[in-house]
């Protein structure tokens, strides 16, 4: 089982580069998640998606764009990408309901300099 | 607006003892909470979850959780501890509307 898969996995971008982080679940999960991981700061929610043609924002949606291109994947753009973007992204899935458990992906992880 | 806090960012403990580790949640209706697992490099894997029913809840590894609401907390314990469970802990609830909420993480150390 394949599960969440993230692409890139490591990622090297200059200040003002563009570029675009894809997400896929094979679990026929309604809800994905795309989280930041920063020394000290735990996840952060940048935008979350509850079902197929929403997207709603998290705690950190500046800077970054979303996309739920269909059920199964979810993508995350940094339009001009900055040297504060520079972390670990997790993408994660879930069923539906408040109940059931979340699944990620391994993570990008993305220095911007 | 719900949210979970961990305090304590690094826990450490001898093989053999009890891990605690600490999580508050603030909620205006009944939580949902889940403890997840980090370990390095890797994505994080879900431990144990609360939802409705018995408040003692056991997960993977031999490790469980009590919610109590009189004091707003989830805390994770396990009574001894294994080199195998270094890595990092996150408390988190789903607000509602699939909107899942984490805690700053808590890093476990344990040593020999």
């Amino acid at each position: 089982n394949a599960g969440v898969t993230q692409t890139p996995k490591f990622q090297v971008l200059k200040t003002g580069q563009s570029m675009t982080l894809q997400c896929a679940q094979d679990m026929n999960h309604n809800s994905m998640y795309w989280y930041r991981q920063d020394p000290g700061m735990g996840l952060r929610l940048i935008y979350y998606s509850a079902s197929e043609g929403t997207t709603d924002k998290g705690e950190v949606p500046n800077g970054y764009n979303v996309s739920r291109l269909n059920k199964r994947e979810f993508s995350l753009r940094l339009e001009s990408a900055a040297p504060s973007q520079t972390s670990v992204y997790f993408c994660a899935s879930l069923l539906a309901g408040r109940n059931t458990e979340a699944f990620f992906g391994q993570g990008t992880r993305l220095t911007v300099v | 607006a719900q949210s979970v806090t961990q305090l304590g960012s690094h826990v450490s403990v001898s093989e053999g003892a009890l891990v605690l580790l600490r999580c508050n949640y603030s909620s205006s209706v009944p939580p949902y909470l889940f403890w997840y697992v980090q370990y390095p490099n890797q994505g994080l894997q879900l431990l144990l979850k609360y939802t409705t029913g018995a408040t003692l809840v056991k997960g993977i590894n031999g490790f469980e959780a009590e919610f109590k609401k009189s004091e707003t907390s989830f805390h994770l314990t396990k009574p001894s501890a294994h080199m195998s469970d270094a890595a990092e802990y996150f408390c988190a609830v789903n607000t509602g509307f699939q909107k899942l909420v984490f805690g700053t993480g808590t890093r476990l150390l344990v040593s020999p």
